[in-house]
């Protein structure tokens, strides 16, 4: 089986624009979280997603949203980036809501905000 | 609140034991976790505990869970050079299918040679 996979890998952008990031889960997995890493603030939840619809999410700013597809593929979405938006995106994916056994987590996009 | 705690480094010899620990603050926490974080990866699920247990063995993995003092610790045996990475305890909170994943800040583990 494949794993989870995240385009692009790496992204490089300027403080104002808006960034999207892609993310397609292990095939059967119907759930998609959302984390930031960052040094200082290490993983933090941004969202969930489980069969298109969002069931829980963290405390970021409505700036940070997202989506899911029919196909369980999901979106984030940042808009009027800020240079302390530059981290490691940390998509992982589970056959449940967060089954704890079932969570596989793909390599990342690493987003650089000039 | 959840918050999750951990030690930012540590350092062990080839085939010592090593321990990393862990302190949550949240009583109601459902699981907690290790997961394992090498250079330009994502993280790799350990190995994980229900929060009723106290131990939980796994090859050269033991994981120890004291809820009276929030303590969680990952012991590894003999460690190996291999084992060198970012290691993150999380927890998840949370009822039925909503559970909200909490990690810690990560535990650098340094294997010397």
């Amino acid at each position: 089986k494949a794993g989870v996979t995240q385009t692009p890998r790496y992204l490089i952008k300027t403080r104002g624009q808006q960034v999207t990031l892609s993310c397609s889960p292990i095939s059967g997995h119907r759930s998609v979280s959302w984390y930031q890493q960052t040094p200082g603030q290490g993983l933090q939840f941004l969202f969930e997603y489980f069969s298109e619809t969002q069931r829980n999410k963290g405390n970021f700013p409505g700036r940070f949203s997202g989506r899911q597809f029919s196909n369980s593929r999901s979106e984030m979405n940042v808009s009027t980036l800020e240079l302390g938006d530059s981290a490691l995106y940390l998509c992982a994916s589970s056959l449940a809501l967060t089954s704890p056994d079932t969570q596989y987590f793909g390599p990342g996009t690493r987003l650089t905000v000039l | 609140g959840e918050d999750v705690e951990q030690s930012l480094f540590l350092s062990v010899r080839e085939g010592d034991s090593s321990v990393i620990n862990c302190t949550y603050t949240d009583s109601s926490s459902t699981y907690l976790y290790w997961y394992k974080q090498e250079p330009g990866a994502g993280l790799q699920l350990l190995t994980y505990i229900f929060s009723n247990m106290d131990m939980k063995q796994d090859q050269r993995l033991t994981v120890l869970l004291n809820k009276k003092d929030k303590h969680l610790s990952l012991r590894i045996a003999d460690t190996q050079t291999g084992d060198s990475a970012i290691y993150f305890c999380a927890e998840s909170i949370g009822p039925g299918g909503y559970q909200k994943v909490t990690f810690g800040i990560g535990t650098k583990l340094q294997v010397i040679p």
